[in-house]
């Protein structure tokens, strides 16, 4: 199994639709984060969840909504986007959010999103 | 502020040929770390190297060697020998911070497409 999966791999949906994003980690990690990684763009910090408490917010729009239920699961709720959401949302995983800043992120493969 | 540059958008090389990704960062801090990061076309960046800022060795691992020069805010990423299999985009990142207010920031990514 691999460390940290991501579902659904691709999403397309309509500017008025709800949909939701899920990330797992099976690596015992105490940390996670979503990012976006859009076209010719610097990867995007969103959220970072430490022991499922959200420590960061990169004054990302309300539209998206991340939930924590426990450290090995994370949520990205989608509501009412725009075109220029369309991207790659990448969600990460850390031993610790403390140690995120010299040690390595876990990455899962990504989740494509095409808002129409 | 911090800054990572990739100017490198994409790179062609001919398989066997040897190719250098740069990376140039600004930080003010004195403590800080680099990381390069691959993502192959499944999506998933895998890490493959941590510098610390009062490291200053190169480091080889088979064919990958990194070069990494405070005099130039430079930390470069040579494949030697290079296979259609490392074709993806690298991404250089750097930290800075304490814990509570680190910053983990990424370049825009090279795209290496080495030919057979």
């Amino acid at each position: 199994e691999t460390g940290v999966t991501q579902t659904p791999r691709h999403l397309v949906m309509g500017m008025t639709n709800k949909k939701s994003l899920k990330c797992e980690q099976h690596l015992g990690h105490n940390a996670m984060y979503w990012y976006k990684q859009s076209a010719k763009k610097p990867l995007e910090l969103m959220f970072v969840y430490s022991l499922e408490e959200r420590v960061e917010n990169n004054s990302v729009p309300s539209r998206f909504s991340p939930e924590c239920p426990n450290s090995s699961h994370l949520f990205l709720h989608l509501h009412t986007l725009q075109p220029e959401d369309s991207a790659l949302y990448l969600c990460a995983s850390s031993q610790d959010w403390d140690r995120a800043h010299y040690g390595e992120l876990f990455f899962g493969e990504g989740s494509r999103l095409t808002v129409l | 502020a911090q800054k990572v540059t990739q100017a490198q958008t994409e790179i062609s090389v001919v398989e066997k040929e040897d190719v250098t990704l740069d990376c140039v960062y600004e930080t003010r801090d004195t403590t800080y770390y680099l990381f390069w990061y691959k993502q192959p076309p499944s999506g998933e960046l895998v890490f493959l190297i941590r510098r610390n800022s009062f490291d200053e060795q190169n480091e080889i691992s088979g064919r990958y060697s990194w070069n990494f020069q405070k005099s130039t805010s430079s930390f470069n990423f040579t494949i030697t020998a290079s296979q259609v299999v490392d074709s993806a985009v690298y991404f250089c990142a750097l930290s800075e911070g304490r814990p509570g207010t680190y910053k983990y920031i990424f370049g825009t990514g090279t795209r290496l497409k080495v030919l057979a």
